[in-house]
């Protein structure tokens, strides 16, 4: 059974372009939960989804941030109009149910703003 | 609202001997679950150990250990026989049950095995 998988691993954007993440479940896993970690700090929660609903989007920040996870298909983390405080590593989690605890994380995207 | 504490951004231990960590928290939710995950240097997130706030018995998983103190809002944990590859950050985490699934993360210990 393959684990969370998100991609790219690393990716690289100028400010002002355009940064897709992507991460699929676990196989049987409907709910998916993005976090992000800036240097030298740990996970801030971004957005939790459950297929075709966003549930919390409370972490997210309230522009150029967006969230989907479709009926097919992985769950994708948009930031537009990318800047340098972008930067940081954007970890994928998933779940069975509804259930703290029972996160299963990606290896996380390193994104890096020039 | 949740917040998470770990007062100690680095340690050391020698290989084979024994580390605690420390983590105090602060929630206003009833029923919780306490987690320490465990980042090396591959960056994944890995659950160590799991502890359900109305459980009074510590949770154990191996060489690993904590020390659940809810009165005074602490979950320290413990590494025995330390092993180089225990050599990561150590995060402190709580989540509420049943409500909010998100989880609250400490700023992470940076634990280093000496051999």
């Amino acid at each position: 059974n393959a684990g969370v998988m998100q991609n790219p691993r690393h990716l690289v954007r100028r400010r002002g372009q355009e940064a897709r993440l992507r991460c699929s479940p676990m196989k049987g896993h409907s709910h998916v939960y993005w976090y992000r970690q800036l240097p030298e700090e740990g996970l801030k929660f971004m957005v939790y989804l459950q297929k075709e609903n966003i549930i919390d989007e409370s972490g997210m920040p309230k522009e150029r941030f967006s969230a989907e996870f479709p009926k097919e298909g992985p769950s994708i983390l948009r930031i537009q109009q990318v800047v340098r405080g972008d930067s940081a590593a954007y970890f994928c989690a998933s779940s069975e149910r509804r259930s703290p605890g029972e996160l299963f994380f990606g290896e996380g995207s390193r994104l890096t703003v020039l | 609202a949740q917040t998470v504490t770990q007062s100690q951004p680095e340690m050391s231990v020698q290989e084979a001997e024994t580390v605690t960590l420390s983590c105090t928290y602060d929630t206003s939710e009833n029923n919780y679950y306490l987690f320490w995950y465990k980042q090396p240097p591959s960056r994944q997130m890995i659950l160590v150990i799991r502890q359900e706030a109305y459980k009074q018995q510590n949770a154990t998983e191996n060489r690993f250990s904590v020390n659940f103190q809810k009165a005074a809002k602490s979950f320290s944990l413990k590494i025995s026989d330390s092993q180089l590859g225990d050599t990561a950050m150590y995060f402190c985490a709580s989540g509420a049950q049943g409500g909010s699934e998100k989880l609250v993360f400490g700023k992470g210990t940076k634990l280093t095995v000496n051999p």
